[in-house]
């Protein structure tokens, strides 16, 4: 069974940094790109980044470009999104999904999803 | 990037109704287009991927359609359990971005 769990987030202050963490089990972690999706308070889904199998490859929504960096570790079966320089805007739910695509492989698409951690940015 | 908008944002409908949600690319993407239904408490859920194909486990009552920059989600006849809040996104580009959403509700 395809598990996605994420940790580490918490309450932080404006100007600081989080580490967020995405274990993944249930499949072969190193043959999915994967990213991180956010929904906050009474708005819809953002996308916010994400990254190939092999981390060879990122993408960032202009939101977080430059403040947030994902990164994964193969080894540990593990997906992380360092947040710094924090803002109230990025309050939310966090969320880890699998990057799939069809049998073609033309197509991608975002599967599984983890339940998410919750950031709070406030003073 | 690429922006997303679905209408309407949100909807009511009865139980057995047709229902349509519609979403359009700032720019073609081709069938590069997925649909997720997503209800409280609980995670986005795939419906549909590449505009039209449905994902295993959907319901058929669920379709898509379109392509380059005019997409539809259609439910044939609503279920109890449908209502929720629908998103589109295009992963026409690895810099994905969803639709604003659209909340269907119970008339």
């Amino acid at each position: 069974e395809v598990q996605l769990v994420e940790s580490g987030g918490g309450v932080i202050r404006p100007g600081g940094s989080l580490r967020l963490s995405c274990a993944a089990s249930g499949f072969t972690f190193d043959d999915y790109g994967m990213n991180w999706v956010r929904q906050a308070p009474g708005k819809g889904l953002e996308w916010v980044s994400g990254i190939s199998w092999n981390g060879g490859t990122t993408d960032y929504a202009d939101s977080v470009k430059g403040r947030f960096t994902i990164s994964r570790d193969n080894a540990k079966k593990s997906l992380y999104l360092q947040m710094n320089s924090l803002r109230a805007e990025d309050t939310a739910l966090y969320h880890c999904a699998r990057r799939a695509h069809d049998g073609n492989g033309f197509y991608y698409f975002l599967d599984f999803w983890g339940q998410g951690t919750v950031v709070t940015v406030s003073s | 990037d690429i922006q997303m908008t679905q209408s309407p944002s949100s909807l009511s409908a009865s139980v057995g109704d047709r229902v349509t949600i519609t979403c359009r690319a700032s720019q073609s993407i081709s069938s590069y287009l997925n649909w997720y239904q997503r209800k409280p408490g609980t995670v986005p859920k795939l419906l549909i991927y590449a505009a039209s194909s449905l994902q295993s486990g959907v319901p058929s009552r669920f379709s898509g359609g379109g392509s380059g920059t005019d997409f539809t989600l259609t439910i044939s006849s609503l279920q109890p359990e449908d209502f929720a809040t629908y998103y589109c996104q295009q992963s026409y580009r690895t810099v994905f971005t969803f639709g604003q959403g659209t909340k269907l509700e119970i008339k």
